[in-house]
């Protein structure tokens, strides 16, 4: 157990929905970042937050969107969904944004769009 | 502009061997970092090493160790002494300022008893 805590674990939903995914980061860390990992992608960085602000964002669509709440947990948004947003969405925490340390990944949520 | 590239899709390894698997990165930015993770099967993203732009020395965490060779920009990992457990996927990083980070495709690391 990394200490990152991902719900759902899976997620199967049609076209058109919208999804929530939660994550909980490892206590005592203040960052949390969103990956998306497909097949023709690899794994891209979606966007980050460091206590409660956003701080950095990668190749997030406009049809997602995220959020940090006071209590650090992080919920990740996915609207009108496509099935080519069917993939492996990672959540990762660290104490601070520039962590040398490298990043706690949770075990991802396997989101399949049908 | 920011790249990470990985040109080893697989690699096998007998057990008790070592192995290298290839990273090369691109950046103009002269302060960076740069980590190995390791997924396996189960799907878990697992850090492995780090090693920061300005570091003189290697980077080492047991079994791993990082070649860095900066005027080559690469970041090689070597994992010595193979054990089965070592198979997964070896993903190499790149984190550039303001916080965008940048992950290759991936090597598909088989150990073979």
């Amino acid at each position: 157990d990394s200490g990152v805590t991902q719900t759902p674990k899976h997620l199967i939903t049609a076209t058109g929905q919208r999804v929530t995914l939660r994550c909980s980061p490892r206590s005592g860390d203040l960052s949390v970042y969103w990956y998306q990992q497909s097949l023709d992608q690899g794994l891209q960085f979606l966007i980050q937050y460091y206590n409660g602000e956003e701080r950095a964002k990668g190749n997030i669509l406009e049809r997602f969107s995220a959020q940090q709440f006071p209590d650090l947990h992080s919920e990740l948004n996915l609207s009108s969904l496509e099935l080519g947003d069917s993939a492996l969405y990672f959540c990762a925490s660290s104490v601070v944004p520039q962590a040398a340390s490298g990043y706690t990944f949770g075990s991802g949520t396997r989101l399949t769009v049908v | 502009a920011q790249k990470i590239t990985q040109t080893q899709p697989g690699m096998f390894v007998q057990e008790k061997e070592a192995v290298t698997l290839d990273c090369t990165y691109d950046t103009s930015d002269p302060s960076y970092g740069l980590f190995w993770y390791k997924q396996p099967s189960s799907g878990e993203m697992i850090f492995l090493i780090y090693q920061g732009s300005y570091d003189q020395q290697n980077a080492t965490e047991g079994r791993y160790s990082l070649n860095f060779q900066k005027a080559r920009k690469s970041a090689n990992l070597v994992i010595s002494a193979s054990q089965l457990g070592d198979s997964a996927m070896y993903f190499c990083a790149m984190r550039v300022p303001g916080n965008q980070f940048y992950f290759g495709t991936g090597t598909s690391l088989t150990v073979i008893p």
